[in-house]
């Protein structure tokens, strides 16, 4: 059964980068058929895309966040990994790490992390 | 690219049904096939119910459909049951592999 794992720190200060890595266990990154993709929910509020990566390293980003945003992966550890410059209260969320299937495998997320909280405060 | 718009609040008796619009434009949900709900209890992460329109995964009931007309998908759950209280999403794909969320939808089981 496939699992994801969000980690990273809980407190970000303004201004600074967040950083967070999810651990994939039970299946590899380098499935074909798949991207990797992070989700961020605001408390109380909806979802939000935020990037996607392929095995071969190709990206994909949310265009309204974009020039603040790196997603990464590493095939050796099963991880892949989310970087958000210049952070404010307003990227305070429940950030989630989820499989985004490609075309073949339905454009869906099927299987997500439990989510990670990530607070912006100094 | 701006969230797709749901209704705030649907409610049902148990053994009702309940259908959940989604409303987005031509580059979304008009364009493409590729429209999923998400069922997200409070305190879970979300969970895939319905992908491509209308299929369901494994695992999925029966009771839970998907349909699409223009730029309008909708999610219909029957025979409603106390566990189908919860929030449900949609998302759809807005092309050059970008994704789109709807406002969210909390139904409520009478």
């Amino acid at each position: 059964q496939l699992q994801l794992q969000e980690s990273g720190p809980g407190l970000v200060e303004p201004s600074e980068t967040l950083s967070l890595t999810c651990t994939v266990s039970g299946g590899s990154v380098s499935s074909s058929a798949y991207f990797w993709a992070w989700i961020r929910q605001p408390p109380g509020k909806g979802l939000e895309w935020i990037a996607a990566i392929y095995f071969s390293g190709t990206t994909y980003y949310n265009p309204s966040l974009k020039s603040r945003v790196a997603i990464s992966v590493d095939t050796s550890k099963n991880q892949f990994s989310l970087k958000l410059s210049s952070v404010s209260a307003a990227d305070t969320a429940l950030y989630y790490c989820a499989r985004q299937g490609a075309a073949a495998a339905g454009r869906n997320f099927d299987y997500w992390g439990q989510g990670t909280l990530v607070t912006v405060s100094s | 690219q701006s969230a797709l718009t749901q209704p705030p609040s649907a409610s049902g008796s148990p053994g009702q049904s309940v259908t959940i619009s989604c409303t987005g434009t031509s580059s979304d949900v008009g364009g493409y096939y590729y429209v999923s709900w998400y069922q997200q209890h409070p305190g879970k992460a979300p969970k895939l119910m319905i992908y491509e329109v209308s299929k369901r995964p494994s695992g999925v009931p029966d009771r839970f459909s998907g349909s699409k007309s223009g730029n309008t998908a909708s999610l219909t759950v029957s025979g409603l049951q106390g566990d189908d209280e919860a929030d449900y999403y949609c998302v759809s794909y807005a092309g050059n592999n970008n994704y789109v969320f709807g406002t969210g939808t909390k139904v409520t089981v009478l």
